[in-house]
């Protein structure tokens, strides 16, 4: 079945660690997001990318890194900086540059210990 | 810039009733409009979207919207509703043809009531 794969659906994070959330996604499709969910503000765009080796910063992108080195792959690191790094992080992918429809994944709640 | 408004953040209602969720929109440019529905700890998926064409747009599930330029509105509406159509809404917004940033509303929270 084609789609994208988020994971882990659960993350634990210490205080001064870096973690790495994983978005994987067969669709063949160009373009890739993250975007970070709290209760009650919507969703909130962290970072894009268009295409391969080429990522934009989207709203909220301070204390975040990603990489676009495949196609098929679009890490997400939560750096030490984030000091509010608990919420619902969820990645999506969309076919072209119209962006007439958004794929997203299962989603991965990162919490801090 | 662009935004989304979606005034309310719950909606209950009775099973087999009519229910009407709204959003308000703002852009300087055509728009793309959308609503995506979101069950309990998962992702989002497309209900339906306005690209062009007739202001009338139908979805999945029975769902469907109107496009309203004038008042800049957006509104979901189905005629009767589950207990299976209980998730979180998002009314969702973007510029149009080429590459733009989709801005989401904050949700509206739809209780069906047995």
């Amino acid at each position: 079945d084609g789609g994208i794969t988020q994971s882990p659906k659960y993350l634990f994070r210490k205080e001064g660690q870096n973690v790495t959330l994983s978005c994987e996604q067969n669709l063949n499709h160009d373009a890739m997001y993250w975007y970070r969910q709290d209760p009650g503000q919507g969703l909130r765009l962290i970072y894009y990318s268009q295409i391969v080796n080429d990522f934009q910063k989207g709203d909220i992108a301070e204390g975040y890194s990603v990489s676009r080195e495949k196609k098929e792959s679009f890490p997400l690191t939560v750096t030490s900086a984030q000091k509010n790094p608990t919420a619902f992080y969820l990645c999506a992918s969309s076919m072209g540059r119209n962006n007439e429809k958004l794929f997203f994944g299962s989603g991965t709640q990162l919490s801090v210990l | 810039a662009q935004s989304v408004t979606q005034l309310d953040s719950q909606v209950p209602v009775f099973e087999e009733a009519p229910v009407e969720l709204r959003c308000n929109y703002s852009s300087s440019v055509s728009v793309y409009l959308f609503w995506y529905v979101q069950y309990p700890n998962q992702g989002l998926q497309l209900l339906l979207k306005y690209l062009s064409g007739s202001t009338l747009v139908k979805g999945i599930n029975g769902f469907e919207a109107e496009f309203n330029k004038s008042q800049t509105s957006f509104h979901l509406r189905k005629p009767s509703v589950h207990i299976s159509d209980t998730a979180e809404y998002f009314c969702a917004v973007s510029g149009g043809r080429g590459y733009q940033k989709v801005t989401f509303g904050t949700g509206t929270k739809l209780q069906v009531i047995p």
